[in-house]
């Protein structure tokens, strides 16, 4: 079936490189996405690869495609405070039913 | 500017009674969800519509009701038989385009008194 999963915590200090994981399990999925959530709010798009693409850089993310294992990553170099949020990865399979994972909430310390 | 609102941001409401959640986008998108978040349990998806007046359940479906009369409105009604109502509801609404992002609004929370 249709799964999408992610790791639920991170925690991070100032200035360290973050890495948030995602398995999912449909290969149909043209697009994989990150998205990211404040508190309170509702999500925000913050990047996304096309499938046949094994990397995309842009500014300090970085997401990386292993279509094989069907594993996606995204990395924040010199995290911030700011960067504190909930993390999302998600997918739109053949079929058009937009799947998340369960969030990653990333923790940025002083 | 185009983009997807959800009203109210806050909501109360009393045990027992039925409540809607308004969902409005001006994108011409096709396809809209409707989501729940609970504390630690990410998003999990209880009705999607990728046409109108059509609409399919997703896995919490059950005490959830929604309509689809036009294409920018995707309204979620909360009956009385949904036992624990009290939650973060998400609307997104995408392409039918299936190569493009989804676009969220900001959120309604419901809290049950």
């Amino acid at each position: 079936g249709e799964d999408v999963e992610q790791s639920l915590f991170l925690s991070v200090r100032e200035g360290d490189s973050s890495v948030i994981n995602c398995t999912y399990t449909d290969s149909s999925s043209t697009y994989l996405y990150w998205y990211k959530q404040e508190p309170g709010a509702g999500l925000q798009l913050l990047t996304y690869i096309f499938s046949n693409m094994d990397m995309k850089q842009d500014q300090r993310l970085t997401v990386l495609l292993n279509k094989k294992d069907k594993h996606l990553s995204l990395r924040i170099a010199d995290t911030q405070t700011g960067d504190s949020a909930i993390y999302f990865c998600a997918e739109i399979p053949i079929g058009g039913k937009l799947i998340f994972g369960q969030g990653t909430e990333l923790s940025v310390k002083p | 500017d185009g983009g997807i609102t959800q009203s109210p941001k806050y909501l109360f409401r009393k045990e027992g009674q039925n409540v809607t959640l308004s969902c409005e986008q001006n994108l011409n998108h096709d396809a809209m969800y409707w989501y729940r978040q609970d504390p630690g349990q990410g998003l999990r998806l209880i009705y999607y519509s990728q046409i109108v007046n059509d609409f399919q359940k997703g896995d919490i479906a059950e005490g959830y009701s929604v309509s689809r009369e036009k294409k920018e409105s995707f309204p979620l009604t909360v009956t009385s038989a949904q036992k624990n109502p009290t939650a973060f509801y998400l609307c997104a609404s995408s392409s039918d385009n299936l190569n493009t992002e989804a676009f969220f609004g900001q959120g309604t929370r419901l809290t049950v008194v």
